[in-house]
């Protein structure tokens, strides 16, 4: 079954650049989307297919998957950033939606 | 607006089979394309996905739970029901019932609008 592999944590101060990866066989060849998940709350995807931004995401948060990690990040950083984020794919191969582990974001 | 709301018990014994309704309105689901997944997370853990249903009544299931569960629809009350048979104290978590993005906007295979999900626990 398809695996995606995240950094179980990243810190960075405010005003700097918070880069989450999510690593996977072949991920260029997947489209990943990314959900941010704050204590006690349902997830809300802030990017989709790969780099795209839904509506009231704010720009700061951007996506990339060129080559062997697919990347979130978040620029100018900001207390209310901080959450979990979690990359997810559709496994065509085996018909499964596939989670990543989850990193924990802490702004310090 | 595209609402989702998680229903069903929130203690379960060991050994029993958990039923999770999902009613959703903003959409239909049978509207070509719509599709509807169970995601639950146990506590302090990542999200797992667990079932998808489709407009077209295409099922898929988590392939470690294929057994246990069964995913339905019910498209004239705008519910999708969840059962997971043989409850063990691992199942224990939040319970979702998610939307899938829709062709043409952010879809199809991101998660665009979520339920604010159910607690449930298994224990005796």
């Amino acid at each position: 079954s398809y695996v995606l592999t995240q950094p179980p944590s990243v810190s960075v101060a405010p005003g700097e650049t918070a880069r989450i990866t999510c690593g996977g066989s072949n991920i260029a060849s997947q489209s990943v989307h990314w959900y941010q998940q704050k204590p006690g709350q349902a997830p809300i995807l802030v990017i989709y297919y790969d780099d795209d931004r839904p509506s009231g995401i704010p720009e700061r948060y951007s996506g990339s998957n060129p080559g062997t990690m697919a990347t979130l990040t978040i620029s100018r950083v900001e207390a209310g950033d901080e959450a979990d984020y979690y990359c997810q794919v559709w496994d065509s191969d085996s018909d499964q939606l596939v989670f990543g582990g989850g990193t924990k974001l802490t702004v310090l | 607006q595209v609402t989702l709301k998680e229903s069903g018990p929130a203690l379960v014994k060991p050994t029993q089979t958990l039923t999770l309704t999902c009613n959703f309105s903003g959409f239909s689901l049978t509207t070509t394309g719509m599709r509807v997944s169970w995601i639950r997370q146990p506590p302090g853990k990542a999200l797992e996905w667990l079932a998808r249903i489709d407009w077209d009544d295409d099922k898929f299931y988590r392939t470690s739970l294929k057994t246990r569960l069964t995913i339905s629809k019910d498209t004239s009350k705008n519910q999708v029901v969840l059962t997971m048979a043989n409850m063990d104290p691992v199942d224990t978590g939040t319970y979702y019932c998610v939307r899938h993005g829709v062709v043409g906007t952010t879809g199809p295979d991101d998660l665009d609008f979520w339920g604010q999900g159910t607690t449930v626990t298994v224990s005796s």
